[in-house]
């Protein structure tokens, strides 16, 4: 059976020092793996996606992860916090199969705080 | 510019009281789906529409329908909402065919049932 945990529900850092939210995942078949944001009264938006090209994947506004498959994680980082960057992220793991065609499914979230 | 709309945003009802949010993408993707996000929990899956006319149960689907007429629009209809759908729901779309596919959201609609 799949599924995804984020170890941290909240994460707090200082603003300029590094981002570490954490993601692990249990799948049986190749799965696909995600990292979505959703900014105050806003939705899900894509941050960056491994699709089993390149284990390190970049994404948008300076965030990249990277898929072990050893470890089964995909934590994602980024060097240098901003106040922007206040949000709560999401992992999901998507994989093909079901009747639905394919299946994702999320984890619990991380909220992280930037303090100035 | 590429979007996923739900209506209304916010809504507060009384418990029975039918109920429904509408949705629409303009991206002509096959599939779409309704999630609902509750703290601790992220988000289910409530139901997904494969195409037209084609719709099944996700992992919560109790006390909610939904129906696929037109490409476009999703709606979620609760029959008879009672204080435990209380939640932030989200319409979701994306392409068929490829677990790798990006899924787009809407805004969300916050939903209070009392």
């Amino acid at each position: 059976a799949q599924s995804v945990t984020q170890l941290g529900s909240h994460v707090s850092v200082s603003e300029g020092a590094l981002v570490l939210l954490r993601c692990n995942y249990s799948s049986s078949v190749p799965p696909y793996l995600f990292w979505y944001v959703q900014y105050p009264n806003q939705g899900l938006q894509l941050l960056l996606k491994y699709t089993s090209a390149a284990t390190l994947v970049k994404g948008i506004n300076g965030f990249e992860a990277e898929f072990k498959k050893s470890e089964t994680s995909f934590h994602l980082t980024k060097p240098s916090a901003h106040m922007s960057d206040a949000a709560e992220y999401f992992c999901a793991v998507s994989w093909r199969g079901g009747p639905g065609g394919f299946k994702t499914i999320f984890g619990a979230g991380t909220r992280l705080f930037v303090k100035a | 510019e590429a979007q996923v709309t739900q209506n209304p945003r916010y809504l507060i009802t009384v418990t029975g009281k039918k109920l429904t949010v509408t949705c629409s993408q303009n991206m002509n993707h096959e599939y779409m789906s309704w999630y609902r996000q509750d703290p601790g929990l992220g988000l289910r899956q409530i139901y997904y529409s494969m195409n037209v006319e084609v719709t099944d149960k996700g992992d919560v689907p109790e006390g909610y329908k939904v129906s696929r007429k037109e490409k476009r629009n999703f709606p979620l209809i609760l029959e008879s909402p009672s204080p435990n759908q209380t939640s932030l729901y989200f319409c979701a779309s994306s392409r068929t065919g490829d677990s790798g596919n990006t899924i787009y959201f809407g805004e969300g609609s916050w939903l209070t049932v009392v």
